[in-house]
């Protein structure tokens, strides 16, 4: 069974600060995802990493995936209170054209001014 | 905007009715899912589709059934309806981006079951 284990689960953190969110998983995958979720609201996709390696970054943002470690992060570069939302990471578990994502449990990050 | 809608967006029922969630896309997407969010649990996997009258259960299918008569409809049925089905629900379509599929997802049902 795919477990997806996110750390921390809630994160407090100044204005202007580094910080990096931490995404494991237990089997093998290649297909990692991050949303964000808003109080009350839908989520929204940030980034799709599709393999060993893969970076992307947009704005204070930037996501990466070892699929040895089996270990994404997501990095927030001088965060400012915009980003305060939860953010999920999810791995796809099949290799066809659907996927069945599994979803970590989040991390509840707030930003303080 | 992945052309998702859901309806109703907020129910509030009683134990052992039937409750029929519905999931509207407008854009011809083949793979559509539902899942539900409880605190703690982060999202999970209750059914899928991959196509007309193509379903398959998740990880939490227990107590859900779902049918997908057209393309554009995805509908999920509480048969009788549980406090532990209190729940946020969530329907997302598979959009290829980039060549892979991504999961876009409506903006969520919230069910209060009493």
């Amino acid at each position: 069974e795919l477990k997806v284990e996110q750390n921390p689960l809630f994160l407090s953190m100044q204005e202007g600060k580094n910080y990096t969110i931490y995404c494991n998983y237990s089997t093998t995958s290649d297909r990692l995802y991050w949303y964000r979720q808003d109080p009350g609201k839908s989520l929204e996709s940030l980034f799709v990493l599709l393999s060993n390696g893969a970076v992307k970054q947009e704005g204070r943002l930037m996501a990466s995936l070892d699929t040895k470690a089996r270990l994404s992060t997501l990095h927030i570069t001088a965060a400012v209170h915009d980003l305060s939302a939860t953010y999920f990471c999810a791995v796809d578990k099949t290799n066809f054209g659907n996927e069945k994502l599994t979803f970590g449990t989040g991390t509840r990050l707030t930003i303080i001014p | 905007d992945a052309g998702i809608t859901q309806s109703p967006r907020h129910k509030v029922t009683e134990t052992g009715t039937p409750v029929t969630l519905r999931c509207h896309q407008t854009e011809n997407h083949r793979y559509m899912y539902w899942y539900r969010q409880d605190p703690g649990h982060g999202l999970r996997l209750i059914h899928y589709s991959y196509g007309v009258k193509d379903t398959d259960k998740g990880e939490v299918s227990d107590g859900y059934s779902v049918s997908r008569s057209k393309t554009e409809d995805f509908l999920l049925t509480l048969e009788s309806a549980t406090s532990s089905q209190t729940s946020v629900y969530f329907c997302a379509i598979g959009q290829r981006r980039g060549g892979r599929e991504t999961q876009y997802f409506g903006p969520g049902t919230r069910l209060l079951v009493l």
